[in-house]
């Protein structure tokens, strides 16, 4: 079946703007997971959703940051008013169950000029 | 708070040799997991092995294999008879299947797999 989607798959912005980023789960998985890789590091962890419990934002790294995510479908991290420090790969995870393998979407590249 | 460390950025291994890479976390936790990922150019994340915590015997799959040192918190992935598509960045987590199941992940090692 289909895995994780995310979209765009490259996104430039200016700084200052606006920008949405999507990630389609796998059909079925109840949890949902955002993280940010900047170039040559590891994965900072942003936010976690898992089923209909309130997410788990304590990784979002200013009130820039936002996401929301629908049921156990569609999920969306927004960022307002980017900065060059945003720059960064943004990947979307999901998995069945909690303790269950995560599964990754081939992440979005942003880059704020 | 957990934190995940990976002490070599850069390896080489030649085709066909045995390479490993080290991983060592810090917690408090007695029941946890514990995960290595590859990640290739094309960027796509990929499970290459998991261990549970309270599970005594080294996970294995195929050519993969760890050695957990529970008392150590040592968790260190050997790849054997290393080929040209291993080539990608290893990452090590943990997760404690408590409160929030948070994946924390360890800065990487980049494999490179020489012919």
């Amino acid at each position: 079946g289909a895995g994780v989607s995310q979209s765009p798959s490259n996104k430039v912005t200016e700084k200052g703007k606006d920008v949405e980023l999507r990630c389609d789960p796998i059909s079925g998985h109840t949890a949902l997971y955002w993280y940010r890789q900047r170039l040559g590091q590891g994965l900072e962890f942003l936010i976690y959703f898992q089923g209909n419990s309130a997410p788990d934002k304590s990784g979002l790294p200013s009130d820039r940051f936002s996401a929301e995510r629908t049921g156990e479908s569609v999920s969306t991290l927004t960022i307002q008013r980017t900065q060059q420090e945003d720059s960064a790969v943004y990947l979307c995870a999901s998995s069945l169950g909690q303790v269950t393998p995560l599964h990754f979407g081939n992440g979005t590249r942003l880059t704020v000029t | 708070a957990q934190t995940v460390t990976q002490s070599q950025p850069e390896m080489s291994v030649q085709e066909a040799e045995t390479v490993t890479l080290s991983c060592t976390y810090d917690t408090s936790e007695s029941n946890y997991y514990l995960f290595w990922y590859k990640q290739p150019p094309s960027r796509q994340m990929i499970l290459v092995i998991r261990q549970e915590a309270y599970k005594q015997q080294n996970a294995t799959e195929n050519r993969f294999s760890v050695n957990f040192q529970k008392a150590a918190k040592s968790f260190s992935l050997k790849i054997s008879d290393s080929q040209l598509g291993d080539t990608a960045m290893y990452f090590c987590a943990f997760m404690r299947p408590v409160g929030t199941y948070k994946y924390i992940f360890g800065t990487g090692t980049r494999l490179k797999v020489l012919a």
